[in-house]
């Protein structure tokens, strides 16, 4: 079975600096990667998805995010990060193959950017 | 029309009554989901439809929980005999196919008292 675990609840982060927010997940099967955001009082939306090819996966809003297969993670990064970042930032692994909408969600990670 | 339309966006009720939570997909998309956010559990995938086919339950976590979508459109979750643990808040999402991106609605906030 398939799971994903977000390391950081909250992140904490002042404007125009790096972020790095963390996950890792487990499953015995190929792999479906997604990062989806959450602003404030919106519904989610998909920042960047890993399917095949390059590791290395750009989104929207300057977002990326690198898949590393040995050590099973998928860390979405930003080299500036802006006040409108500021929202929730969900991890999602594909329960199947055949099917990329049906999703196993980690908890969350919590970006709050500060000025 | 212009996204995933959810309706009552906040929904209170008494702990025992049932509730109907509405979701209305971008047209054209064949693929509907439901998903619950809570607290406690994160977001959980409940059910998903494809069209025509047999929908996709392996995620309702009790008989008290079904779901139809009529005419491949509009769907309706039901909770029945709510409980308190039902309280969160109720996403629906659509895509164009299985396998393209979800698009969310705003979802429904239950608050069981």
């Amino acid at each position: 079975a398939q799971s994903v675990t977000q390391l950081d609840s909250q992140v904490p982060v002042f404007e125009e600096a790096p972020v790095e927010l963390r996950c890792n997940y487990s499953s015995s099967v190929s792999v479906y990667l997604f990062w989806y955001v959450q602003y404030p009082n919106q519904g989610l939306q998909l920042l960047l998805k890993y399917l095949s090819g390059s590791t290395l996966v750009k989104g929207i809003n300057g977002f990326e995010a690198e898949f590393n297969k040995s050590q099973t993670s998928f860390h979405l990064r930003k080299p500036s990060v802006h006040i409108s970042d500021t929202a929730e930032y969900f991890c999602a692994v594909s329960a199947g193959s055949s099917n990329t909408g049906k999703l196993i969600f980690g908890q969350g990670t919590t970006l709050q950017v500060k000025p | 029309g212009a996204g995933v339309s959810q309706s009552p966006s906040n929904k209170v009720t008494e702990k025992g009554k049932d509730v109907e939570l509405r979701c209305d997909p971008i047209s054209g998309h064949t693929a509907l989901y439901w998903y619950r956010q809570s607290l406690g559990q994160g977001l959980e995938f409940l059910i998903y439809f494809q069209g025509n086919s047999a929908p996709d339950k392996s995620g309702l976590p009790s008989d008290r929980f079904s779901a139809e979508r009529t005419g491949g459109s509009v769907s309706t979750l039901t909770i029945q005999r709510t409980q308190q643990e039902d309280s969160a808040v109720y996403l629906c999402a659509s895509s164009p196919s299985p396998n393209e991106k979800l698009f969310f609605g705003s979802g429904t906030q239950l608050s069981v008292l």
